[in-house]
């Protein structure tokens, strides 16, 4: 699981703060979404997703908007932890996992 | 832990060659998905499995095939093998079919590194 892209965006965020992370998607007709958190030398791990008939959806420490209208999708973590550092990978999906595209990703950065 | 087994973990073999790759999902889950990840590809869905039985196919190409056997495991078979395919191979599991919602929760597998030679 190493880190992918060598040139992914980072954000870098103070421990303790809000991290807002961005994803574009493509298809207007994708049915959920869903970001996932790729810590190094791991496997991708599920955090929240959210269907396309919803605008919001939180969970712990963490929300996810969906801009149907301008395709784009948010995830929020609230507190920023040294433990979140991470690269967050957003994917579309039409149902039954048809189309499943990912994004490029992005890789948090926590500072002390 | 997952709850999700690959095997093997490390995988080195030549251009030409084919090889097998092998996931067993969490108990009860009836879904298998087979997912890319390379350096300059980033992370790809390859295809998935449901109960027994194909679901849905993504970026995979024909030198690849998978299957589920009815123990729910499931094998991807990589064949006339290329530099390119030199990539971290991740399989998932969930319990649903994969139309959003709790049970379509996936979970990663700790993934098989491939290099091709």
């Amino acid at each position: 699981g190493e880190s992918v892209g060598l040139h992914l965006p980072t954000l870098s965020v103070q421990e303790g703060d809000n991290s807002i992370i961005n994803c574009a998607y493509s298809n207007s007709a994708s049915d959920y979404f869903i970001w996932y958190k790729q810590e190094s030398g791991k496997g991708p791990q599920f955090i929240i997703d959210i269907r396309s008939n919803m605008d919001k959806r939180q969970g712990q420490r963490v929300t996810v908007l969906l801009n149907k209208t301008v395709k784009h999708l948010s995830l929020q973590i609230a507190a920023t932890q040294p433990g979140d550092s991470a690269v967050y990978f957003c994917a579309e999906i039409l149902i039954y996992g048809q189309n499943f595209v990912f994004g490029p990703g992005t890789r948090l950065s926590v500072l002390p | 832990d997952s709850g999700v087994t690959q095997t093997p973990k490390h995988l080195i073999t030549a251009t030409g060659q084919r090889v097998t790759l092998r996931c067993s999902p969490r108990s009860g889950d009836l879904s298998v998905y087979w997912y890319q990840q390379s350096l300059d590809q980033g992370l790809q869905f390859l295809i998935q499995y449901y109960n027994g039985e194909e679901r849905a196919k993504g970026n995979i190409l024909e030198r690849f095939s998978a299957q589920q056997f009815p123990d729910l495991h499931s094998e991807l078979n990589l064949s006339s093998l290329e530099l390119g395919d030199s990539a971290l191979y991740f399989c998932a599991s969930s319990v649903g079919g994969g139309s959003g919602g709790p049970l379509n929760e996936q979970f990663f597998g700790p993934g098989t590194r491939l290099t091709v030679l």
